[in-house]
């Protein structure tokens, strides 16, 4: 019953490919993001969504776009992969009524771009 | 640069410990500090957090200090157990609206040996 759920959790693409990494949330949430996990980055912000049919930039958006077609989906779109995006991609929500500022985490796609 | 820095990479503590975790940052906005746990090939979860009005929180074995004048803030894990074994990601961010924006460290790999 995973409430935020990514697709496909494993992908290998070939450099200048299109991408398109899938986020789904039953939690009702407003806010959705997108991070990208690095070894000794942490995670960073690509782009993320406060309401359907509405994305704004992150920290690192350069290469990738954002669709947020409603508020349970939210996707990532690489329109020319690279091997510098290789990495592990999260997507989460929030509930900005609830102000603790948690975010819940689907459980990650891993990208190898070749 | 980095706005969330964790100076350390790694961490080794003997079981019945105390494991101390330091996160840094630079943003005087910040209102809003978190701390979470992932395991390998596991999505992050929230552990605790604290917002800029208190300067400790305790839950459990778990404790925050937040020391805003010197931008810095801490966990620290009581009686530590071998499945505490994780990489603790700290983050910060201003609570826009409870949009939790947050900006994540590089994260600090614990160990706990037995």
């Amino acid at each position: 019953e995973a409430a935020v759920t990514q697709s496909p959790r494993s992908k290998v693409a070939v450099t200048g490919g299109k991408v398109t990494l899938s986020c789904h949330q039953t939690n009702n949430h407003d806010y959705m993001y997108w991070y990208r996990q690095d070894t000794g980055h942490g995670l960073r912000l690509i782009h993320y969504s406060y309401v359907a049919d509405s994305t704004e930039k992150g920290d690192i958006p350069d290469g990738y776009k954002a669709s947020r077609p409603s508020q349970e989906n939210f996707s990532l779109i690489l329109e020319l992969a690279s091997l510098s995006q290789t990495a592990v991609y999260f997507c989460a929500s929030s509930d900005p009524g609830g102000g603790t500022g948690q975010l819940y985490f689907g459980e990650g796609s891993k990208l190898t771009v070749l | 640069g980095q706005q969330v820095k964790q100076s350390s990479p790694s961490l080794t503590v003997q079981e019945g410990g105390i494991s101390i975790l330091n996160c840094d940052y630079e943003n005087d906005m910040f209102d809003y500090f978190a701390w979470y746990k992932k395991y390998p090939d596991n999505s992050p979860t929230l552990l605790i957090s604290v917002r800029s009005n208190v300067d400790k929180r305790e839950d459990g074995r778990l404790t925050v200090f937040l020391n805003k004048s010197g931008k810095h803030f801490s966990l620290h894990i009581t009686a530590s157990q071998p499945e505490d074994t994780a990489v603790y990601l700290c983050a910060a961010g201003e609570n826009q609206g409870g949009s939790a924006k947050l900006i994540f460290g590089e994260g600090t790999k614990l160990t706990v040996s037995s």
